[in-house]
């Protein structure tokens, strides 16, 4: 069971350009969203999704757009790659029953240049 | 949801008992407490949650206060690999219109020496 899987786990980025972070869990959970990770603080949720077809912003949603055609997969995009989006971002997954715990998959780290 | 306040770090012994504190004084009452913690180069990983009862698990115990203004994770037997940064999380259950929204403050570092 592999539960959440992030892809890549590390890049570089140069600015301006784009890309795509991918997130897939086989847990069949509803609930999916994105957190960033700055160095030295807590998580910050840019955007989640309660279900497939169905996606809502967070705290710090700028210069990033999500989908989600499956229950499976919930991919992050980033437009226009900025030096100040140079974070760790972790993809996180819950059942739909609003006590469960979330499930996190390792991050990836990213640095804009 | 509520604001939580830790520590910014502790220290234990490997083989003792750790308190990790978490004072929540403006909680309501539809409030559960989560605790999580994310060892250096992971994603978060849940330990516990409760609401006004103790709770125990196979990683933890959770001590919540009668007043339920504070609360004690409790590790207890501390080894090397429970080093890392301990989050105390408050989440509404009754919140569903913000998913899975979890807000993380700034945790506490716990060090373990052996």
């Amino acid at each position: 069971n592999a539960g959440v899987t992030q892809t890549p786990k590390f890049q570089v980025l140069k600015t301006g350009q784009s890309m795509t972070l991918q997130c897939a869990q086989d847990m069949n959970h509803e609930y999916m969203s994105w957190y960033r990770q700055d160095p030295g603080m807590g998580l910050r949720l840019i955007h989640y999704s309660v279900g497939a077809g169905i996606t809502d912003q967070g705290e710090v949603p700028n210069g990033y757009n999500v989908s989600r055609s499956t229950t499976e997969d919930f991919p992050l995009r980033l437009l226009s790659a900025a030096p100040s989006q140079t974070s760790v971002y972790f993809c996180a997954t819950r059942d739909s029953y609003s006590n469960q715990p979330q499930h996190f998959g390792d991050g990836t780290r990213l640095s804009i240049l | 949801d509520a604001k939580t306040t830790q520590p910014n770090s502790m220290e234990s012994n490997e083989e003792e008992p750790v308190h990790l504190p978490c004072n929540h004084s403006t909680i309501s009452g539809t409030d559960y407490i989560h605790w999580y913690r994310q060892l250096p180069s992971q994603g978060p990983e849940y330990v516990i949650h409760g609401l006004t009862s103790n709770v125990n698990n196979r990683m933890a115990s959770l001590a919540i206060a009668e007043d339920r203004k504070s609360s004690t994770l409790i590790l207890h037997r501390a080894t090397l690999r429970d080093a890392a940064v301990y989050y105390c999380i408050l989440r509404d259950v009754l919140v569903e219109n913000a998913g899975n929204m979890l807000t993380f403050g700034g945790g506490t570092r716990l060090m373990v020496k052996p």
